[in-house]
């Protein structure tokens, strides 16, 4: 079975960092790209980032550019999210998602976790 | 950047009533359409892909179309599991672009 598990949200001071993880597993994780996508309070889904398999092709979104980083260790099937500069309309649950292994549609999804920037 | 441009924004429908959701993008995306179900405090879930392929496990009563700019999203037999909100997504092109979703909410 496919498992996407996320950790690491929590609350931090604007101007503050954070790192997110995504632990795969039940597949073979290596193959695969993913994203990050997140969905703030009330709020619909927007696209964070995308990571190749081999970590040589990655995108941002305009939002985040700058600020956050995406990378994976595929020894330790996990995908991670550096988010640096953190602001108030940062404050969102975050999925990783991972790409289809033929089109770019979003075929599995985690739970989510939450980041809250705040003072 | 792909505008996504989704209605109704909510739609109110029986057990067994028939929906359709349509989903209009700013520029052409061929069938580089998906369609994601997501229910409170879970993950969105893929439903179809490729503005028309099932993806496995879902059931038949979902139905996708349309190609270029025009979309729909038709479920058959609305099913008590069903009420949830419905999103689609542009994967033409980054950003991957979503539309502002669809609640579907039991009458």
């Amino acid at each position: 079975e496919v498992q996407l598990v996320e950790s690491g949200g929590g609350l931090v001071q604007p101007g503050g960092s954070l790192r997110l993880s995504c632990a795969g597993s039940g597949f073979t994780f290596s193959s695969f790209a993913m994203n990050w996508v997140r969905q703030a309070p009330g709020k619909g889904l927007e696209w964070v980032s995308y990571i190749s398999s081999s970590s040589a092709i990655i995108y941002y979104a305009d939002s985040v550019k700058g600020r956050f980083t995406i990378s994976r260790d595929n020894a330790k099937n996990s995908l991670y999210l550096q988010m640096h500069s953190l602001r108030d309309e940062d404050t969102a649950v975050y999925y990783c998602a991972r790409r289809h292994y033929s089109t770019s549609s979003f075929d599995y999804w985690g739970q989510g976790t939450l980041a809250t920037v705040s003072s | 950047d792909i505008q996504m441009t989704q209605s109704p924004s909510s739609l109110s429908a029986s057990i067994g009533d028939r929906v359709t959701i349509t989903c209009r993008a700013s520029q052409s995306l061929g069938s580089y359409l998906n369609w994601y179900q997501q229910k409170p405090g879970k993950g969105p879930k893929l439903l179809i892909y490729a503005a028309s392929t099932l993806q496995s496990g879902v059931p038949s009563r979902f139905i996708g179309s349309g190609s270029e700019t025009d979309f729909t999203l038709t479920i058959s037999g609305l099913q008590p599991e069903d009420f949830a909100t419905y999103y689609c997504q542009q994967s033409y092109s980054t950003p991957y672009t979503f539309g502002q979703g669809t609640k579907l909410e039991i009458k």
